[in-house]
């Protein structure tokens, strides 16, 4: 059973379009995460959740908006799509978000995101 | 978070112990060490993590030096399926909502020679 799964594996669009991806985990987790890894492979958080609510956002455009609809899914929708934005995007979860210091976080296969 | 550093790059022949260094020496004492690796187009994976103590788990050990501004993870018999690039990471009990995300650097990409 997979554990975070992610879709579409692949995404290719053209720019200025508006696109979702999305991630789902069956592991009872409540904390779920978006990072992006540029083409120079560094991973970088973009958004957390916990519960449904958004703990941290770091410096993205606001052209990126997360939404969870329940605990076990964090999906992300991209608004008028930029050549910067092809990367592969990762979803993660964790649980127990007291001490996240400590708990592991499980990754998704990624999503590669390609705008033309 | 406190900054780790890794060579870029090691190699190693398959079925012999590879240690992986992570130089961190403005750790702090409510910093957990945390070792991930992502395999060639793969989600990255949980390895192992300590506080003080070395640690074993199935996958690998952790070695922390005694005053922690050093760890060393050691894959006891390499495989071909351990080629992949490994992140030290250090992650700060007390930092509140600094400590829910995990900061990835470069890492040490390890390859596996047959």
């Amino acid at each position: 059973d997979t554990a975070v799964s992610q879709t579409p594996k692949y995404l290719v669009t053209q720019m200025g379009n508006d696109k979702s991806i999305k991630c789902e985990q069956n592991l009872g987790h409540d904390t779920m995460y978006w990072y992006k890894q540029d083409s120079k492979k560094f991973l970088k958080i973009m958004f957390s959740y916990n519960n449904k609510e958004l703990i941290i956002n770091e410096t993205v455009p606001n052209r990126f908006s997360p939404k969870s609809p329940d605990k076990a899914h964090l999906n992300l929708h991209i608004n008028s799509l930029e050549l910067g934005d092809s990367a592969v995007y990762f979803c993660a979860s964790s649980q127990g978000l007291a001490a996240s210091y400590y708990n592991e976080q499980f990754f998704g296969p990624g999503t590669r995101l390609t705008v033309l | 978070d406190a900054k780790t550093t890794q060579p870029n790059s090691m190699e190693s022949n398959e079925e012999e112990p590879v240690h992986l260094p992570c130089n961190h020496s403005t750790i702090s004492g409510t910093d957990y060490i945390h070792w991930y690796r992502q395999l060639p187009s793969q989600g990255p994976e949980y390895v192992i993590h300590g506080l003080t103590s070395n640690v074993n788990n199935r996958m690998a050990s952790l070695a922390i030096a005694e005053d922690r501004k050093s760890s060393t993870l050691i894959l006891h018999r390499a495989t071909l399926r351990d080629a992949a690039v490994y992140y030290c990471i250090l992650r700060d009990a007390y930092s509140g909502a600094g400590s829910y995300q995990l900061t990835f650097g470069k890492g040490t990409k390890l390859s596996v020679i047959p």
